[in-house]
């Protein structure tokens, strides 16, 4: 199975700060997402990163797969309220069948104070 | 073009009773998925459906079971309902390696 891990699991931070969410793997990826949730909604889907080294933006997000194509991060500048939520990340690779099933990872929730 | 649909919204049931929760995907989405998300365990995958067909499971017993229709809507059911699975069940349409999920379904078992 393969298994992703995000850091840090909580982050609190006051408006205006910056801050980095990793997610990481020991398994390859053929692409990641990273998806927001509200709370009692479902995630929603902020990017897909399908190439190793990758870098996409997002207003102030940034977005950046890993060589290697086993982690990414998740950069967001100048926090603002609005950004609260959880930030899952997901790795997909090919199964059996030709299904993609993404593996989640569980999450940093951030809370960013106005 | 509409997004991922999940109805109900909101759903209490009482131990031993039953549940289908209905999913209708993106158009021209062919395969949809259903995750269970509780603060433990975060989004744990059930299972996948593809053109009618269950292409893959996950590590769920049986009383957990689903289908899917001709025009891609699908179900899923759980019997016996335990106090476990108090959950918000949440159901995804997927093309390619692409997936966007529905609002989802908080169930609450009492």
């Amino acid at each position: 199975t393969q298994l992703l891990e995000q850091s840090p699991q909580f982050l609190s931070i006051q408006e205006g700060e910056n801050l980095t969410v990793y997610c990481n793997s020991s398994s390859v990826f053929s692409s990641l997402q990273w998806y927001r949730q509200e709370p009692g909604e479902g995630p929603v889907l902020l990017v897909t990163v399908v190439t190793g080294g990758e870098v996409k933006k997002l207003k102030r997000l940034t977005f950046q797969f890993g060589d290697a194509r086993k982690d990414s991060s998740l950069h967001i500048t100048a926090a603002q309220p609005g950004d609260t939520g959880l930030y899952l990340c997901a790795g997909s690779g090919p199964l059996s069948g030709g299904s993609y099933i993404p593996t989640f990872g569980r999450g940093t929730s951030l809370i960013v104070h106005p | 073009k509409a997004g991922v649909t999940q109805t109900p919204r909101y759903l209490i049931k009482t131990r031993g009773q039953q549940v289908t929760l209905s999913c209708s995907p993106i158009s021209g989405h062919r395969s949809v998925s259903w995750y269970q998300q509780t603060p433990g365990q975060g989004l744990q995958f059930l299972f996948e459906y593809f053109s009618e067909t269950q292409r893959n499971k996950g590590n769920f017993p049986g009383r957990f079971s689903g289908r899917q229709f001709s025009n891609s809507r699908s179900e899923m059911n759980v019997s016996t309902l335990e106090l476990g699975d108090s959950a918000l069940y949440l159901c995804a349409s997927s093309l390619g390696e692409v997936t966007f999920f529905g609002q989802g379904t908080r169930l609450t078992v009492v």
